[in-house]
């Protein structure tokens, strides 16, 4: 089955700096990659999604890289806010794997001002 | 607003007591998913539906049983609960499950049993 890899440290950034999370996983090559945002006691948040074909995608203060020889993911928060201060959970969906999206376990970014 | 919701928000209960948390969506979503989060172990699928009256297994499916009736909603039943079944449950829906689709979350269900 597909396994997914985040650092279950947390990372502790200072304000203003970029916040560098990795996703990485074995088995399957997925079609696509999504990023989500969850708060304590919250539901995630979609937040992007990257397809195989896609190398780089980015949404505002956020940018996702996509290797798929790596079989990683980049997820980076510039210029980061404390109200960045979150979970985030990347999501691999792979057609051999049937109709499930797989998550992993998430990184806690904590951002200080 | 577009949503998914799920109740109750909070739900302490003993061991063999048959409970339901519910599940509804106002998106016209025809996929639908509960899932389970437990520190160190992640979001791991319990359930999902394709459509009405379309269920299959996820990853953990022993001791839960869903039902779609109405493409709407999507309850989790726990006809025996079991310790081991204190978590935190997500409700989750998406226009389908087609390879760009995004999941919407609902708020969650912090279930204890004692």
């Amino acid at each position: 089955s597909q396994k997914i890899e985040q650092n279950s440290e947390a990372l502790n950034i200072q304000e203003g700096k970029t916040a560098t999370l990795t996703c990485n996983y074995t088995n399957y090559s997925p079609a696509y990659l999504q990023w989500y945002r969850q708060d304590p006691g919250r539901g995630p948040v979609f937040l992007l999604l990257i397809r195989e074909n896609e190398k780089e995608k980015r949404k505002e203060r956020l940018k996702v890289t996509f290797d798929t020889t790596l079989k990683q993911s980049l997820f980076h928060i510039t210029a980061s806010q404390p109200a960045d201060s979150a979970t985030y959970l990347c999501a691999l969906d792979a057609a051999a794997a049937g109709n499930k999206l797989t998550f992993g376990g998430g990184t806690r970014v904590l951002v200080k001002p | 607003e577009a949503q998914v919701t799920q109740n109750p928000r909070y739900l302490i209960t003993v061991t063999g007591k048959k409970l339901t948390v519910t599940c509804s969506q106002n998106m016209n979503h025809e996929y639908m998913s509960w899932y389970r989060q437990d520190p160190g172990l992640g979001l791991r699928q319990i359930y999902y539906s394709m459509n009405v009256e379309v269920t299959d297994k996820g990853d953990v499916p022993e001791g839960y049983k869903v039902s779609r009736k109405e493409k709407r909603n999507f309850p989790l039943i726990l006809e025996s609960p079991s310790p081991n079944q204190t978590s935190l449950y997500f409700c989750a829906s998406s226009t389908n499950r087609g390879p760009n689709e995004k999941l919407f979350f609902g708020s969650g269900t912090q279930l204890s049993v004692l």
